[in-house]
C-alpha cells in the first residue's frame, strides 16, 4: 500500500513570488507520481506526472517537479504564480507494477495555494 | 484528447430518493473508470473501482448496496445513490483510464445534497 503526505494544508503567497509544495510519499513498491489541481466545484487537471526517466517534471501553467528517490519527496514549485493559480493542489501515487489495485491513486491531503495580489 | 463527462454536475434530492451520476469517456475506451467521494475541504476518497463488465470492487467501509456501480461499456459508468440521506451529500468525482496508455481522466465533479 502507499500513502502520501502533504506537508502544509495551505500556502499563501504573494503573486509572482515562487512557491513549493511539498509531497512525500510512503511505498514498499515502486511508483508513479502526480500532481493534480482543483479549481472550486470543479474535477482534478493533471499537472504533471513522474513516470520513469528524467526526476525533473515540466508540466502544464509552468510548473514542475521533482523526484527523489532517497528522499520519497516529489514537490512541485513554479517560480513566478499569478492569481490564476490559486487553487487546491493534490499530490498522488499509484504502484508502477501491474497487477491487482495497481491502477488505483492514494492522494494526499491536498494543499490550498492562495496568491495573495 | 482523454475527455470525461460526467453529469449531472449538481443535483438536489428529497432524501429517500435515489440519484444516478453518469460518467462517460468521449474519446477513448475507459477499461476501467475509479468512483470518490471528497467532503469539504479534504482529499478524495475511493469509493470503488469498476472495470468493464464486471462486478465493481469496493473500498473498505463503502456500502454496495447504497452506492451502485454500473459499467456496462467501454465509455459508460454510471453510480446510483440509493436511498439518500443527508450525510450521503458530497461532492462525486469519477476518473477513467484507458488500457492502451497510462493516464488518469477526471470527470468535473457531482455536488450532491440531499434535502
Amino acid at each position: 500500500a502507499q500513502s502520501v503526505t502533504q506537508l502544509d494544508s495551505q500556502v499563501p503567497v504573494f503573486e509572482e513570488a515562487p512557491v513549493e509544495l511539498r509531497c512525500n510519499y510512503s511505498s514498499s513498491v515502486s511508483v508513479y507520481l502526480f500532481w493534480y489541481v482543483q479549481y472550486p466545484n470543479q474535477g482534478l487537471q493533471l499537472l504533471l506526472k513522474y513516470l520513469s526517466g528524467s526526476t525533473l517534471v515540466k508540466g502544464i501553467n509552468g510548473f514542475e517537479a521533482e523526484f527523489n528517490k532517497s528522499q520519497t519527496s516529489f514537490h512541485l514549485r513554479k517560480p513566478s504564480v499569478h492569481i490564476s493559480d490559486t487553487a487546491e493542489y493534490f499530490c498522488a501515487v499509484s504502484a508502477s507494477y501491474s497487477g491487482a489495485g495497481s491502477y488505483q491513486l492514494t492522494f494526499g491531503k491536498g494543499t490550498k495555494l492562495s496568491v495573495i495580489p | 484528447g482523454a475527455v470525461v463527462s460526467q453529469h449531472p454536475s449538481w443535483v438536489i434530492c428529497k432524501s429517500g430518493t435515489s440519484v444516478k451520476i453518469e460518467c462517460r469517456s468521449l474519446d477513448f475506451q475507459a477499461t476501467t473508470m475509479f468512483w470518490y467521494r471528497q467532503f469539504p475541504k479534504q482529499s478524495l476518497m475511493l469509493m470503488a473501482t469498476s472495470n468493464e463488465g464486471s462486478k465493481a470492487t469496493y473500498e473498505q467501509g463503502v456500502e454496495k448496496d447504497k452506492f451502485l456501480i454500473n459499467h456496462a461499456s467501454l465509455t459508460l459508468s454510471t453510480l446510483t445513490v440509493t436511498s439518500a440521506h443527508p450525510e450521503d451529500s458530497s461532492f462525486y468525482i469519477c476518473s477513467a483510464k484507458a488500457q492502451s496508455r497510462y493516464g488518469y481522466t477526471f470527470g468535473s465533479g457531482t455536488r450532491l445534497t440531499v434535502v
